[in-house]
């Protein structure tokens, strides 16, 4: 079975400085590895995926992750936040490619908070 | 592009009490998804539906909560009767091919 493990619940950061969030994943077949943020009242977006091409995926607002299948990890990096950045990240894992053929399963998610 | 609409974004009920949300996909979206998620915690699947066959109800609590997609388009969830640890947000979300879009979300509370 796949899950997905999220480091810490509650990240705090300062404006300027590197964000990293931190994301393990288990799965018995070659994972498809998902970053999604979420700000209050809102639904999910889509961050950045992994799906095999290249280990260092970039996404949007300047978030990048590095997949590692030696440390079976996913890290969310960005090299300085920003206040826009407080939001709740969660880290997912599927089968598939999150279309139709596989479910996606989520962490339990990380708040982070940015300081001026 | 329109995105995943949902109704209402907020319920507060009573324990025994029953409730429906609605959700309407982007327009083509073949693929839709009801996800409930508890606070602290990610959104769990509830049940997937292809069209408007279901693909995925095996974390659905069938005794309380059904779910319909008629014409393949539109989707209600219901759940009755209410119960207090059914509070949480109930996200919905549709696919073409890959990526899941997600809805605004339902915030219901059961008192």
């Amino acid at each position: 079975a796949q899950s997905v493990t999220q480091l810490g619940s509650h990240v705090s950061v300062s404006e300027g400085a590197l964000v990293l969030l931190r994301c393990n994943y288990s799965s018995s077949v070659p994972p498809y590895l998902f970053w999604y943020v979420q700000y209050p009242n809102q639904g999910l977006q889509l961050l950045l995926k992994y799906t095999s091409a290249a280990t260092l995926v970039k996404g949007i607002n300047g978030f990048e992750a590095e997949f590692k299948k030696s440390e079976t990890s996913f890290h969310l990096t960005k090299p300085s936040a920003h206040m826009s950045d407080a939001a709740e990240y969660f880290c997912a894992v599927s089968d598939d490619y999150g279309g139709s053929q596989g479910n996606l399963i989520f962490g339990k998610g990380t708040k982070l908070s940015v300081k001026p | 592009e329109a995105g995943v609409a949902q109704s209402p974004r907020y319920k507060i009920i009573e324990k025994r009490q029953s409730v429906a949300f609605w959700c309407n996909p982007i327009s083509g979206h073949a693929t839709l998804y009801w996800y409930q998620q508890i606070l602290g915690q990610g959104p769990k699947l509830l049940i997937q539906f292809q069209n408007n066959g279901v693909v995925d109800d095996s974390q659905l609590p069938k005794d309380r909560f059904s779910a319909e997609r008629l014409k393949g388009v539109d989707s209600t969830l219901k759940i009755q009767p209410a119960k207090l640890e059914d509070s949480a947000v109930y996200l919905c979300a549709s696919s073409l091919v890959r990526e899941q879009y997600f809805g605004p979300g339902t915030r219901l509370t059961v008192t």
